[in-house]
């Protein structure tokens, strides 16, 4: 089965760091795109990053440049967030996302909640 | 770079259809076929309908159908049912090698 399983979200004073990892099962993980998108609550959507299938090309949205960094491990089917200096904006649901060809996520994680506040 | 402009809601009756506009600028929507739109209901995760401007994934209703016109990218959905009643967002890829997100429709049936 396709699956995404996203982990590691959780409450953090602002400041702080926070690691997410995504598990993907099901698809060969390495032939694919993975970008991470965002959602504030009861709000829309916000591309994140998102990370070539080798891992060296990287890109990400202008608030979290330089505070966030993405990377994956192909070995272990695994895409990693890691947060730094996290802002109260920051809160949000992270889903872990497949692209699935082109500039578009065709598998989805259910997502997990990045809450920062003090 | 701000959010692709989308209506805050629609609404339809069960039967019609309705569309839903996505407009952004020359540097995302304008100049590339890399529009998408999801479905999202709440509580969810968000759901590919279309790609590509126009193209359906396996599986997914007919009743859904994208365009795009210059700037703007449309969704049209035939035939509302009362499931359709959803979060509709659309996005592209940008200049900057980035992505865009619409603001977000929120779809009511009637």
């Amino acid at each position: 089965e396709l699956q995404l399983v996203e982990s590691g979200g959780g409450l953090v004073q602002p400041g702080g760091s926070l690691r997410l990892s995504c598990s993907a099962s099901g698809f060969t993980f390495s032939y694919y795109w993975m970008t991470w998108v965002r959602q504030a609550p009861g709000k829309g959507l916000e591309w994140v990053a998102n990370i070539k299938q080798e891992g060296i090309d990287k890109y990400y949205v202008d608030s979290v440049r330089g505070r966030f960094t993405i990377s994956r491990d192909n070995g272990k089917n695994s895409l990693f967030l890691q947060m730094n200096n996290l802002r109260v904006e920051d809160t949000a649901v992270y889903y872990c996302v497949r692209e699935g060809g082109g500039w578009y996520f065709d598998l989805w994680g259910r997502g997990t909640l990045v809450t920062v506040s003090s | 770079q701000s959010a692709l402009t989308q209506p805050a809601s629609v609404s339809g009756s069960p039967g019609q259809s309705i569309t839903i506009s996505c407009t952004g600028t020359s540097n995302d929507v304008g100049i590339y076929n890399s529009v998408s739109w999801y479905q999202q209901h709440p509580g969810k995760a968000p759901k590919l309908i279309i790609y590509d401007v126009s193209h359906r994934p396996s599986g997914i209703s007919n009743r859904f159908s994208g365009s795009k016109s210059g700037n703007t990218a449309s969704l049209t959905l035939s035939g509302l049912q009362a499931e359709d009643e959803a979060d509709y967002y659309c996005s592209s890829k940008t200049t900057s090698s980035t992505l865009l997100f619409g603001g977000g429709t929120s779809l009511t049936v009637l």
